[in-house]
């Protein structure tokens, strides 16, 4: 039963490079998120999917683009990478309506 | 504005004496509120939940929190707290459209060392 599962784990990026950081979950959940989470600031949402062919900004979407590719998928994308988006990045799935959200094991970026 | 916050960044406690996270939010309309574990390197685990009732809730791990509506806040306690509970813990809120755990707002997290 894996639950959410990211890819990377680790990733170290020179600034400009571009990457895609995977996301699946196999619960068959509607909604998927996208946190970052840095130090003395939890976790702030980035980009979200209420369902599949849905996306919608949060709180701190700059820099960053998303693609619900299907219902189990869920990826987010640097186009052109910063130092300032160091960071732990997690993934989360909830059904709607649900009461609990799963997250994944996170994705360590350092942008140097 | 819609917030959470944990005035306390880092707690030590003994091990075996009791333990109280504070958790206040702001939220205009009925909150629904979590408690989330983290342990190093890992990702985040929930440990208690509350949607309506009873306002004082068991989660795992012998935790249990209490919802005041009265002072907007939803404080983490256990009674004897084990090395094992050493981790982050993040209070969170949410309700907005599409249910309970959409767009999740959390707090800046308490950073919990336990000593021996």
């Amino acid at each position: 039963n894996a639950g959410v599962t990211q890819t990377p784990k680790f990733q170290v990026l020179k600034t400009g490079q571009s990457m895609t950081l995977q996301c699946a979950q196999d619960m068959n959940h509607n909604s998927m998120y996208w946190y970052r989470q840095d130090p003395g600031m939890g976790l702030r949402l980035i980009y979200y999917s209420a369902s599949e062919g849905t996306t919608d900004k949060g709180e701190v979407p700059n820099g960053y683009n998303v693609s619900r590719l299907n219902k189990r998928e869920f990826s987010l994308r640097l186009e052109s990478a910063a130092p300032s988006q160091t960071s732990v990045y997690f993934c989360a799935s909830s059904d709607v309506g649900g009461t609990e959200a799963f997250f994944g094991q996170g994705t360590r970026l350092t942008v140097v | 504005a819609q917030s959470v916050t944990q005035p306390d960044i880092h707690i030590t406690v003994s091990e075996g004496a009791s333990l109280e996270l504070r958790c206040n939010y702001s939220y205009g309309a009925t909150p629904y509120l979590f408690w989330y574990v983290q342990s190093p390197g890992q990702g985040l685990q929930l440990l208690l939940k509350y949607f309506s009732g009873d306002t004082l809730v068991q989660g795992i791990k012998g935790f249990e929190a209490e919802f005041k509506r009265s002072q907007s806040s939803f404080n983490l306690r256990k009674p004897s707290v084990h090395w094992s509970d050493a981790a982050e813990y993040f209070c969170a809120v949410g309700g907005g459209y599409g249910g309970a755990t959409n767009k999740l707002i959390f707090g800046t997290g308490t950073l919990l060392a336990v000593q021996p």
